[in-house]
């Protein structure tokens, strides 16, 4: 059983679409993350959510909307995707507070704009 | 300068043979510190974390001084399954924000 999953693992778009990545995990955390590792493997961090509260916003165009309906779920959805936006971006959770920050991360979904 | 500075490698070393990696991180009020693992194409996964005593798991030693904001890991007996790329990972004070090193890249050749 996957601990935190996401989909699509892979997205192929235009640029200017809108699209949307989906996040789940099965650990209970009452945390969840959304990071994007460039074609530098630099992994940076976006969003983060403790139990549907948003709680960390980085320096991201508002193009990026997170959307989390449960303390399970965290998607990420984006507007007139840009050819910069072409990344890996991971989902991850952890127990936090209350816990040792580990983070679990799913497989990634790699977005590729044309 | 970056927050947390890593040594991008590659380390290119044979099969045995023991290698260290370092790390410096900015800000001396951090709290947790790790070494994640990544592989090819695949997500980072927790290799272990870091403490100021030092920790060992199995033929892996990481040693952590606060004075000097500095993180090391030590890898003896190196495998071939151990070439990845090795992530030092600080996280922040008052906050679960983890900051990435960009990895030190290993290749264990036979």
């Amino acid at each position: 059983d996957t601990a935190v999953s996401q989909t699509p693992k892979y997205l192929v778009t235009q640029m200017g679409n809108d699209k949307s990545i989906k996040c789940e995990q099965n650990l209970g955390h009452d945390t969840m993350y959304w990071y994007k590792q460039d074609s530098k493997k630099f992994l940076k961090i976006m969003f983060s959510y403790n139990n549907k509260e948003l709680i960390i916003n980085e320096t991201v165009p508002n193009r990026f909307s997170p959307k989390s309906p449960d303390k399970a779920h965290l998607n990420l959805h984006i507007n007139s995707l840009e050819l910069g936006d072409s990344a890996v971006y991971f989902c991850a959770s952890s127990q936090v507070p209350g816990g040792k920050n580990i983070q679990y991360f799913g497989a990634g979904t790699r977005l590729s704009v044309l | 300068r970056k927050e947390v500075e890593q040594d991008p490698g590659p380390f290119n070393v044979p099969e045995g043979a023991t290698v260290a990696f370092n790390c410096t991180y900015s800000n001396s009020a951090s709290q947790s510190f790790f070494w994640y693992r990544q592989d090819c194409r695949k997500e980072p996964k927790l290799l272990m974390s870091v403490y100021s005593s030092g920790n060992e798991d199995g033929r892996f030693t990481a040693q952590l001084n606060r004075a000097s904001q500095y993180i090391s890991l030590l890898i003896r007996d190196s495998k071939l399954s151990d070439s990845a790329t090795y992530l030092c990972v600080v996280n922040g004070p008052f906050t679960d924000k983890l900051i990435f090193g960009t990895g030190t890249r290993l290749q264990v050749f036979p």
